[in-house]
């Protein structure tokens, strides 16, 4: 298994543009969850999926953030217009929806660091 | 959710055994204790959970005392690659489940 795919690893944008992150979550997960890191804040829960369906999304800072998951092989992560208080390292994770006794923990994804000038 | 604390920072020396303690008061019946590894540069990844008692495996141990308020990673002859920042995290897995991860713990392994 290839694990939990991000893409891009880095982006670059200028502030005021759009930015779209991605997420593959491991095969048969039906969890999704959106986290993102700074030195300041530490690790935030944004939102998460259970079988494409966002179930808890109080972690979204603000309306300019929003997540999709159209269906259980792929999510999005979108920040429209982007700030430079966004510059962060963005995880995605994903697990099983109710873990046995393999499957404990979240799998994150490599990340993608975010730098808005 | 339950709160956990955790000693902001750790330093050790290879070959030594490497213990956190993380206090987690108001722990609930149902939740388990789980612990991540973070390296810099990726994400946090799943090292050993637990219910009670202890726990092992090829990582480290887990240890729980019978009120659960606590709970203590043990790393066996850490080593420099072992530097990195450890979470202590309280939840019921499943359904239910989201991780909120705290502030951490930065073990630095000196040679």
């Amino acid at each position: 298994d290839a694990g939990v795919i991000q893409s891009p690893r880095h982006e670059v944008t200028e502030m005021g543009q759009e930015v779209t992150l991605r997420c593959k979550p491991i095969s048969g997960h039906n969890s999704l969850f959106w986290y993102r890191q700074t030195m300041m804040r530490g690790l935030e829960l944004l939102i998460y999926f259970n079988n494409n369906v966002p179930i808890d999304d109080s972690g979204m800072p603000e309306d300019r953030f929003s997540a999709k998951m159209p269906n259980a092989s792929f999510s999005t992560l979108k920040i429209q217009p982007s700030e430079p208080r966004d510059s962060a390292v963005y995880f995605c994770a994903s697990s099983p929806q109710w873990p046995g006794p393999e499957d404990y923990g979240y799998t994150f994804g490599s990340g993608t660091r975010l730098t808005v000038v | 959710l339950a709160k956990t604390t955790q000693p902001i920072s750790m330093d050790s020396y290879e070959g030594q055994e490497v213990n956190i303690t993380c206090s987690h008061n108001n722990i609930a019946t149902n939740d388990y204790i789980t612990w991540y590894q973070q390296f810099p540069s990726q994400g946090p990844r799943f090292i050993i959970q637990g219910y009670k008692t202890k726990v092992t495996n090829e990582v480290a141990s887990l240890f729980i005392p019978a009120d659960r308020k606590s709970s203590t990673l043990s790393l066996p002859r850490v080593s420099l690659s072992d530097t990195a920042v450890y979470y202590c995290l309280v939840g019921e897995p499943g359904n239910t489940g989201k991780l909120i991860f705290g502030q951490g713990t930065t073990l630095q392994v000196k040679p």
